[in-house]
């Protein structure tokens, strides 16, 4: 059975504050780890797809690293603002077709 | 990217009724997905829709509970047959784009009593 892990289940950080959490997954038949994050009553929302070891990707305070061969990545936010309180879902791909294996989430609160 | 809508944006049902979700896409895309979130858990893939064709279930998942129709290229509907409190979930559709990114409509909120 493939898991694909994410910690903390939950986070509270201060607004201004930095943070980070992790996706862990197999890393055996990498293909591609996804990041998404879901605000209440939105769609989930494509943030990065990375594909090689060390990608680094970054999009406005938001960043994510890949450690494909210890099968860990790393999603970061830096001065945390009220708009980052979502649930943030990594997914791996294993291979090219369309199956994502999902994890179930980190959900950030950020207090004001 | 694509634009997705879902109706019905929330329901709640009584055990042993059925509800049909329908979604909506702005664009012809070839496999439209159904996912469901349980409380608590990761998402989870129910089936894949292709027009044309039947459906494609994963494990666990079964025709005769998820009934699923893809009339057309842009369209597609679930159906949650003969509920159960514990089909209480939100349920997703999806279509894929570039580098298999995944677009997903708002989800329906499904409460069962």
């Amino acid at each position: 059975i493939l898991n694909v892990e994410q910690s903390p289940q939950s986070l509270h950080v201060q607004e201004g504050d930095s943070t980070n959490f992790t996706c862990s997954f197999p890393s055996s038949n990498f293909y591609a780890l996804h990041w998404y994050r879901w605000e209440t009553a939105k769609s989930p929302e494509a943030l990065f797809v990375m594909t090689l070891n060390g990608d680094e990707k970054k999009k406005g305070r938001i960043s994510a690293t890949l450690n494909t061969k210890e099968g860990y990545s790393y999603l970061y936010i830096k001065g945390s603002q009220p708009e980052d309180s979502a649930t943030y879902l990594c997914a791996l791909n294993m291979d090219s077709n369309y199956q994502l294996i999902w994890g179930a989430g980190t959900k950030l609160i950020i207090k004001p | 990217s694509a634009v997705i809508s879902q109706k019905p944006s929330r329901d709640i049902c009584q055990r042993g009724t059925s509800l049909t979700i329908q979604c909506q896409v702005d664009s012809q895309v070839t496999m439209m997905f159904w996912y469901r979130q349980q409380p608590g858990q990761s998402l989870t893939l129910i089936a894949t829709a292709n027009q044309g064709s039947e459906a494609t279930y994963e494990s666990g998942f079964v025709i005769d509970k998820f009934p699923i129709s893809r009339p057309n290229l842009t369209f597609s509907t679930l159906t949650v047959s003969n509920m159960s409190p514990e089909d209480s979930s939100i349920y997703l559709c999806s279509v894929n784009r570039a580098q298999e990114t995944q677009y997903f409509g708002p989800g329906t909120r499904l409460l069962v009593l």
